[in-house]
């Protein structure tokens, strides 16, 4: 059974720097081709894709939050880390992570999501 | 970067067909994925690659695409059916990867 849940702050302060973690069971991310992503969205709004990394530990970011984003992995943990500095209210959102299953290009298996605030 | 446009809201009775929209240049070039996003819950993938279900999804949902529109139907639809929908495409056109979502469809059963 594969589940995935991300953990970190409900609130952060603008300039700071988020961290949050996805961990994860059922799978293992050094089984060639898988992957984990971050994907956010903010209040009623769409679905954002954040960034991702594989088996290989390469690793892909949104063009336009690349500058701030920073993804690992500790596959002895089964857990995937993101940082992103500089937060600012309009990161405002629920932060989810999710699986991309050995060579496919959709996420199969999502987490429940964590909202994080951005707010002084 | 790689744009997908879907219609902010789709209205269908129940028992009818409902379709959404997804355009984007040559999409039917690309495959595309389709979640389904109901209120406080996380997005179900229900299409993949275009036409294929996952297990646990309903025949009723279906997909196509061709030229520059991806379409998703939803045949009988129930009142579980109102939810948000998103398309996605992986677009490696550019110098970069990104996996691209579209702008959601909220599906409204009268």
């Amino acid at each position: 059974q594969v589940t995935l849940r991300e953990s970190g702050p409900a609130l952060v302060k603008p300039t700071q720097t988020l961290t949050l973690t996805c961990t994860f069971s059922g799978f293992s991310l050094s089984t060639s081709g898988m992957c984990v992503s971050w994907i956010r969205q903010p209040p009623g709004k769409a679905l954002e894709w954040l960034a991702l990394i594989d088996w290989d530990d390469d690793k892909y970011y949104s063009t336009s939050l690349k500058t701030r984003l920073t993804i690992s992995k500790d596959t002895s943990k089964n857990q995937v880390v993101l940082t992103m500095t500089n937060m600012d209210p309009v990161d405002t959102a629920t932060y989810y992570c999710a699986r991309i299953d050995r060579g496919q290009y959709y996420f199969d298996y999502w987490g429940q999501g964590t909202l994080v605030t951005v707010s002084s | 970067s790689y744009v997908l446009t879907q219609p902010p809201s789709v209205s269908v009775a129940p028992g009818k067909t409902a379709r959404i929209t997804c355009g984007g240049n040559n999409i039917g070039s690309k495959s595309v994925h389709w979640y389904q996003q109901k209120p406080g819950q996380a997005p179900v993938l229900v299409i993949y690659y275009d036409s294929d279900r996952p297990s646990g999804i309903p025949e009723r949902f279906s997909g196509s695409n061709s030229g520059n529109t991806a379409t998703l139907t939803i045949s009988r639809v129930e009142a579980g059916d109102e939810a948000d929908y998103y398309c996605q495409v992986w677009d490696s056109s550019s110098d970069h990867l990104n996996w691209v979502f579209g702008g959601g469809t909220k599906l409204t059963v009268l």
